[in-house]
């Protein structure tokens, strides 16, 4: 059982809109901590995809985004394309732990 | 740009000894900033192992704390990773990162399988 949890799957048509849900507690999110967002496309390493919330590295598409609000944080890809079906995974820091925590991912399906 | 490439034998015995290591490349490992071991079981999510800062010092998950070492070795630009007492639960792609001071992870390894099994 993941410390971050997340739902399994996400699904959407093509140009629609998808969000993926990521619920903390008062040890990560919750006290503070930056959320971050990883893709993990089939049989490769993750990859940054937004960092400190709501922050994009170069290159990653506008589609792209976050946001946090309390022990929660969501990521939004709009405009939703055949290429960003992969895993994605939430990440914070949990002061219980003294690290790096989480999310069990949630896979996104183009249908 | 920092680049980072897992090695070591991808299968080991049930109560053996895990070893792997990462080598650092486009970068020094002597810099200001944290190394990190991720693993993720086959199908599944991933799970942060423990970290170990350029001036050694180190941090574990609480779950996997009694078996594991993380070590660095600045003269080979490289860090290691020994998980002992391994059973087929530790079977995982094992992955190596570069943790950024802001607390991400924005450089990873491909990743290396390792299967417990005898």
């Amino acid at each position: 059982q993941s410390v971050l949890t997340q739902p399994p799957s996400v699904s959407g048509a093509p140009g629609q809109r998808v969000t993926i849900s990521c619920t903390g507690s008062s040890s990560n999110i919750g006290a503070g901590y930056d959320v971050h967002w990883y893709q993990q496309l089939p049989g490769t390493a993750p990859k940054l995809l937004i960092y400190d919330n709501n922050n994009r590295p170069s290159g990653v598409p506008d589609r792209f985004s976050g946001s946090k609000s309390g022990t929660s944080a969501s990521l939004a890809i709009t405009g939703l394309q055949a290429e960003d079906e992969a895993d994605y995974y939430c990440h914070s820091y949990d002061s219980s732990l003294s690290g790096s925590v989480f999310g069990g991912g949630t896979k996104v399906t183009v249908l | 740009q920092v680049q980072l490439q897992e090695s070591g034998p991808g299968l080991v015995r049930p109560s053996g000894t895990l070893s792997l290591t990462c080598a650092v490349s486009g970068g020094s490992i002597s810099s200001d900033n944290w190394w990190t071991w991720v693993r993720q079981p086959p199908g599944k999510g991933l799970e942060w192992i423990g970290e170990i800062y350029h001036r050694g010092s180190t941090k574990y998950n609480p779950s996997l704390k009694s078996r594991v070492t993380i070590s660095l070795d600045k003269s080979q630009n490289h860090f290691s990773l020994k998980l002992s007492s391994v059973t087929a639960a530790d079977t995982a792609v094992y992955y190596c990162a570069y943790y950024d001071s802001r607390g991400f992870f924005d450089y990873w390894g491909q990743g290396a399988l390792v299967t417990v099994s005898s």
